[in-house]
């Protein structure tokens, strides 16, 4: 199946640090998501994009809908130890039955 | 807490064998999703299931199998099991099939000896 490209796969950075990540893809997709994973556990929804150019915050979290609709960002403001964790993003298309892709997810740890 | 529930939440089993995963989306879901999560590995789509219908496929294995029953609830049977297919298995739940977020329950870890 159809899989993103996430970057970068992992990040190592201090506490205070703002964060960058992103998700790219060829195909236009019309909802975009941002999910963040702990281990054993499942993913939980952190923000929910619905419009190209669409900026939304969720407090230190802030995400964007690519113009072009093939891509999509998520920044992390002021990180903390908790925010360790593996981020997802997730677009969903309309080609083939409406499906969620997925990222391969940037696994990213807070050094206190 | 998702509200989305999934049982059992471990489960050890030989090759060869069948079983059975079971999800109860949030109240008022309608739609119903199952994801493989192989160690490492990102989230696989397998079914998508709206209102007891099947509404997308994606890489789900012939011998994998699922349906939505009319309390919405569903099952996943896997059979013939491989070593393979050892894996988290998620479920998640949305309230429409489209412009809809997914919310996922804490996964059935499948353990094929």
């Amino acid at each position: 199946g159809q899989q993103l490209n996430q970057s970068p796969q992992s990040m190592f950075i201090q506490e205070g640090e703002d964060v960058s990540m992103n998700c790219t893809s060829s195909s236009i997709f019309n909802t975009w998501l941002w999910y963040k994973q702990d281990p054993g556990e499942g993913p939980v929804l952190l923000i929910a994009l619905y419009k190209a150019g669409e900026l939304t915050s969720n407090g230190r979290l802030t995400a964007q809908f690519g113009i072009t609709r093939k891509d999509s960002f998520l920044n992390i403001s002021a990180s903390i130890p908790s925010d360790v964790g593996i981020y997802f993003c997730a677009g969903e298309s309309r080609g083939t039955g409406n499906q969620f892709y997925f990222g391969t997810g940037t696994s990213l740890t807070v050094i206190p | 807490d998702s509200g989305v529930t999934q049982t059992p939440k471990h489960l050890i089993t030989a090759t060869g064998q069948r079983v059975t995963l079971r999800c109860s989306p949030r109240s008022g879901d309608l739609s119903v999703y199952w994801y493989q999560q192989s160690l490492d590995q990102g989230l696989q789509f397998l079914i998508q299931y709206y209102n007891g219908e099947e509404r997308a496929k994606g890489n789900i294995l012939e011998r994998f199998s699922a349906q939505q029953f009319p309390d919405l609830h569903s099952e996943l049977n896997l059979s013939s099991l491989e070593l393979g297919d050892s894996a988290l298995y998620f479920c998640a739940s949305s309230v429409a099939p489209l412009f809809s977020p997914l919310h996922f329950g804490n996964g059935t870890r499948l353990t094929v000896t």
